[in-house]
């Protein structure tokens, strides 16, 4: 069935970074858009990023612009941020998901927590 | 503050018929975007449950429904069910951000 599988998350000191990645399977990754969407503990959501299918699109929300980095390779069905100089205020779930205009399909979330 | 408005509670008893608002602007709702619907109960990933002001995805009870009219959009629920009780978030995009935006969020409980 389609599944999108997030890791990597967890604790690090202001400044630092992270790379989080999710995994997708029951569909064929290559065509379709990736987003990351967050969620802040007890908040509403966020759309961080998106990516088309041929990672020649991109978008960033103005919070993490010249911070983040989203990324994808086709051939390993893989979706990827690259979280840099990070702050209390990047502390929330990040949720991977299929699609840019909706978000069609949501992974279970990987928790990022930014504290020192 | 959200760029779209939902009212932070709704309730309604089992059985009974929900509407919960979404109140954006001419560069969101009102410039005729489409708005979408998620579902999410506390503790888990939120689920698509409309799409496209109205559509409804497969799998998803014909007792959600969703209309827009000007700058608003709605998702109605009817015949209640105990787990309907969750967070509800509308989504559009708005073209001054260039981005896609969400509600805050509406906590529907069943009673």
């Amino acid at each position: 069935q389609v599944q999108l599988v997030e890791s990597g998350g967890g604790l690090v000191k202001p400044g630092g970074s992270l790379r989080l990645s999710c995994a997708a399977s029951g569909f064929t990754f290559s065509d379709f858009y990736m987003s990351w969407i967050r969620q802040a503990p007890g908040k509403g959501l966020e759309w961080v990023s998106y990516i088309s299918s041929s990672g020649s699109t991109i978008y960033y929300a103005d919070s993490v612009k010249g911070r983040f980095t989203i990324s994808r390779d086709n051939a390993k069905n893989s979706l990827y941020l690259q979280m840099n100089s990070l702050r209390a205020e990047d502390t929330a779930m990040y949720y991977c998901a299929r699609g840019y205009k909706f978000a069609y399909i949501w992974g279970q979330g990987t928790l990022v927590t930014v504290s020192s | 503050q959200s760029v779209l408005t939902q009212p932070p509670s709704v309730s309604g008893a089992p059985g009974q018929r929900v509407t919960i608002s979404c109140t954006g602007s001419s560069s969101n709702i009102g410039a005729g975007y489409d708005v979408h619907w998620y579902q999410q109960v506390p503790g888990t990933a939120p689920k698509l449950v409309l799409h496209g002001n109205s559509n409804r995805p497969s799998g998803v009870p014909d007792r959600f429904s969703g209309s827009k009219s000007g700058t608003s959009a709605f998702l109605a629920i009817s015949g209640l069910q105990a787990d309907d009780e969750a967070d509800y978030y509308c989504q559009s995009y708005d073209m001054r951000l260039s981005g896609a935006v969400f509600g805050g969020g509406t906590k529907l409980t069943v009673l």
